[in-house]
C-alpha cells in the first residue's frame, strides 16, 4: 500500500518569513495530493490541491510544487501571519481504483509574532 | 458543495456500553466514506472504508466487531462504538467525496469520544 513520510515534524518561523514542508510518496500510482490544515480539536481543511498532471499549483500566498520522478511534494506558504499556526497534513490518493487517503504524520507549524 | 456532517460533536459514555456516531454527505451522494481516528498530537489514522449496501473494509488491527459500520444509503454512514473502554478514547471523523473535478475529500467535523 501507499506509505506517504512527512518532514518535519515541527517547525517554527518568525511571521513574514517562508514555510517549506515536505513529502514524500512510495506509489507510483497515486495521482491526487491534497494539504490540510488542522487547528486544535477541529476538523482538517482541505487548503490545497495538486494532481499529478501538474507540477505546480499556487493559491495567493500558499504553493505545491510535485515532482512525480522523486515521488515528492511540497507545501511551499510565503508571508507567514500568526494565524497559519496549525497542523498541516499531507496526503496521498492511492489510485487504482481506491479511494482513500494515506496521511502523512503532520507537521506542527508555529509562526512567532 | 461538498458538505459532510457529522454528529455528536462530543460524548462521555461509561465504559461498557456503546456509542453511534452519524456521518451524512448533505449536498452529494457518497457510496464511499471513511473513518478515521484520531490520537493527541498524531496524525489520521484510517480505521475503515465504508461501502454503501455491503460490508465495510477495515484496516488491519481494527476489530471489525468492536466498531461497527453501517452504510444504508448513499448520504449517511454510523460508526457505532461496541462496548467502550477508556483506551477507545479519542477523537473520531469521516470524511467523503463526490469526487469530481473540482472537489477534493471533505471532512466531518469529528467526534471527541471518552469513555470514563
Amino acid at each position: 500500500g501507499e506509505n506517504v513520510e512527512q518532514h518535519p515534524s515541527t517547525l517554527s518561523v518568525q511571521e513574514g518569513d517562508s514555510a517549506v514542508i515536505k513529502c514524500t510518496y512510495s506509489d507510483s500510482a497515486s495521482n491526487y495530493f491534497p494539504w490540510y490544515k488542522q487547528e486544535l480539536g477541529k476538523r482538517p481543511q482541505l487548503i490545497i490541491d495538486i494532481r499529478s498532471n501538474v507540477g505546480e499549483k499556487k493559491d495567493q500566498r500558499i504553493a505545491v510544487t510535485l515532482n512525480k520522478t522523486a515521488k515528492h511534494f511540497s507545501l511551499h506558504i510565503t508571508e507567514t501571519q500568526p494565524e497559519d499556526s496549525a497542523v498541516y497534513f499531507c496526503a496521498a490518493h492511492s489510485g487504482a481504483g481506491s479511494y482513500q487517503l494515506t496521511f502523512g504524520k503532520g507537521t506542527k507549524l508555529s509562526v512567532i509574532p | 458543495g461538498a458538505v459532510v456532517s457529522q454528529h455528536p460533536s462530543r460524548v462521555i459514555c461509561k465504559s461498557g456500553t456503546s456509542v453511534k456516531i452519524e456521518c451524512r454527505s448533505l449536498d452529494f451522494q457518497a457510496t464511499t466514506m471513511f473513518w478515521y481516528r484520531q490520537f493527541p498530537k498524531q496524525s489520521l489514522m484510517l480505521m475503515a472504508t465504508s461501502n454503501e449496501g455491503s460490508k465495510a473494509t477495515y484496516e488491519q488491527g481494527v476489530e471489525k466487531d468492536k466498531f461497527l459500520i453501517n452504510h444504508a444509503s448513499l448520504t449517511l454512514s454510523t460508526l457505532t462504538v461496541t462496548s467502550a473502554h477508556p483506551e477507545d478514547s479519542s477523537f473520531y471523523i469521516c470524511s467523503a467525496s463526490p469526487w469530481t473535478a473540482n472537489y477534493g475529500y471533505t471532512f466531518g467535523s469529528g467526534t471527541r469520544l471518552t469513555v470514563v
